[in-house]
């Protein structure tokens, strides 16, 4: 069946370097992937999202990378802050059919130090 | 818009008894996702909805948990007996097609 597996489960990091964030699925026809913060005790929030025909999307200090190939994306946050520390899902959907569910990875905690 | 309202934000039970969640979606959202978190099994889709139509139920546990979708703005999740491993965080979220979900801010179920 569809599964996403999400690498590492926890990461630690100083404020100012780069945190970055693997996902790999499984259904070949996969072709939307959000990814959502979630802070403590809140609802998770979409941060950025990427589709099959583009392979790289940014927005200020967030980027995602997919490689269709290999069945991978990864996100990418520079000059992390404090504020950054969360959970992170990645989610994978085939949306070329009726179907809009979204597969979620595990998570990973990101914890930023000041 | 108010988002996608969840109801009610905690429920305490005890084990036996019956609970009942429910969401109103965000109005022009034709679908509508019930999810469940955990720390062991991370967030884990149990039913979705399209145009207040059942898609797929095959992330339901068992015939404990039922859902129901009777108009475009309201659905409910009932778990009938509860028990402590349905203890959780349950969110509803919503779609206007097929990306960009909006969560509702969850129902925290503790089963005692």
């Amino acid at each position: 069946g569809e599964n996403v597996e999400q690498h590492p489960s926890t990461l630690s990091v100083q404020e100012g370097d780069s945190a970055v964030i693997k996902c790999t699925y499984s259904d070949s026809a996969s072709n939307y992937f959000p990814w959502y913060k979630q802070e403590l005790g809140k609802r998770p929030q979409l941060i950025i999202d990427i589709r099959s025909n583009v392979g790289e999307k940014k927005d200020q200090r967030i980027a995602v990378t997919l490689n269709k190939t290999a069945k991978h994306f990864s996100l990418h946050i520079t000059e992390t802050q404090p504020e950054d520390s969360a959970v992170y899902f990645c989610a994978a959907s085939r949306s070329s059919s009726n179907t809009g569910k979204l597969i979620f990875g595990q998570g990973t905690t990101l914890q930023v130090k000041p | 818009d108010a988002g996608v309202i969840q109801s009610p934000r905690h429920e305490v039970t005890e084990m036996g008894q019956e609970v009942t969640l429910r969401c109103k979606p965000i109005s022009g959202h034709d679908y509508l996702f019930w999810y469940r978190q955990t720390m062991m099994r991370g967030l884990e889709l149990l039913i979705y909805f399209n145009n207040n139509v059942p898609i797929d139920d095959s992330g339901m546990p068992e015939d404990r948990f039922s859902a129901k979708m009777p108009n475009a703005s309201f659905s409910t999740l009932k778990i009938q007996p509860s028990e402590p491993r349905d203890s959780a965080v349950y969110f509803c979220a919503s779609s206007p097609g097929r990306w960009g979900y909006t969560f509702g801010s969850g129902t925290r179920l503790t089963v005692v």
